[in-house]
């Protein structure tokens, strides 16, 4: 079945530094990336996401890349701010077999002051 | 004007027991979600429902049954409750049929 590696699993970054978060993923079908943020004790919130017809999309300081080729996404955040604080999960949709959002492990990403 | 509200927040009740989850949004969407996140924060989807029709069953114990009574409404009600079973649950919905758009602010179930 489809498979999400997400990476690194924890993130510490300099405030004003940029961050990256790498997925890859196993479906060569899957057409659809979402990345979800998380902060503590909340729900999960739809950031951005991408269709596999782009290579990249972006909104203001977050962006997104994918290589279909080599089945990888991330997520590029850019003068990262304390309140980027939080847990971001990528997933992908598997289209083989019964079609459902397979989500990575997470990442928690905290932004040093 | 919550846009996916589930009920209750928390959740804590003894082995054996059965319980139900309830959620509902208003923002109009055709498919709705249960998802399940354990302590280590991995998200699973447990159950979506599209228009009222059953789309996602994934490999959950038959412990777990949805109900949706209209396309603004799905209810998880558990049998039995077993330690495992502690979590958040999240439920969630979207205007289309693959994946989740908005989330529900979860519910702690704690089984003790």
């Amino acid at each position: 079945g489809e498979n999400v590696e997400q990476h690194p699993s924890t993130l510490s970054v300099q405030e004003g530094d940029s961050a990256v978060i790498k997925c890859t993923y196993s479906d060569s079908a899957s057409n659809y990336f979402p990345w979800y943020k998380q902060e503590l004790g909340k729900r999960p919130q739809l950031i951005i996401d991408i269709r596999s017809n782009v290579g990249e999309k972006k909104d203001q300081r977050i962006a997104v890349t994918l290589n279909k080729t080599a089945k990888h996404f991330s997520l590029h955040i850019t003068e990262t701010q304390p309140e980027d604080s939080a847990v971001y999960f990528c997933a992908a949709l598997k289209i083989q077999g019964a079609q459902k959002l397979v989500f990575g492990q997470g990442t928690r990403l905290t932004i040093n002051p | 004007d919550t846009a996916v509200s589930q009920t209750p927040k928390y959740l804590v009740t003894q082995m054996g027991n059965d319980k139900s989850i309830k959620c509902e949004q208003n923002l109009g969407h055709d498919t709705m979600y249960w998802y399940k996140q354990d302590s280590k924060k991995f998200l699973k989807i447990m159950f979506s429902y599209n228009n009222k029709e059953l789309i996602i069953n994934e490999t959950v114990p038959n412990r777990f049954s949805p109900k949706s009574p209209d396309k603004a409404h799905l209810n998880l009600h558990i049998n039995s409750l077993e330690l495992g079973d502690s979590a958040v649950y999240f439920c969630a919905s979207s205007q289309g049929w693959d994946s989740p758009s908005v989330f529900g602010q979860g519910t702690r179930l704690t089984v003790v």
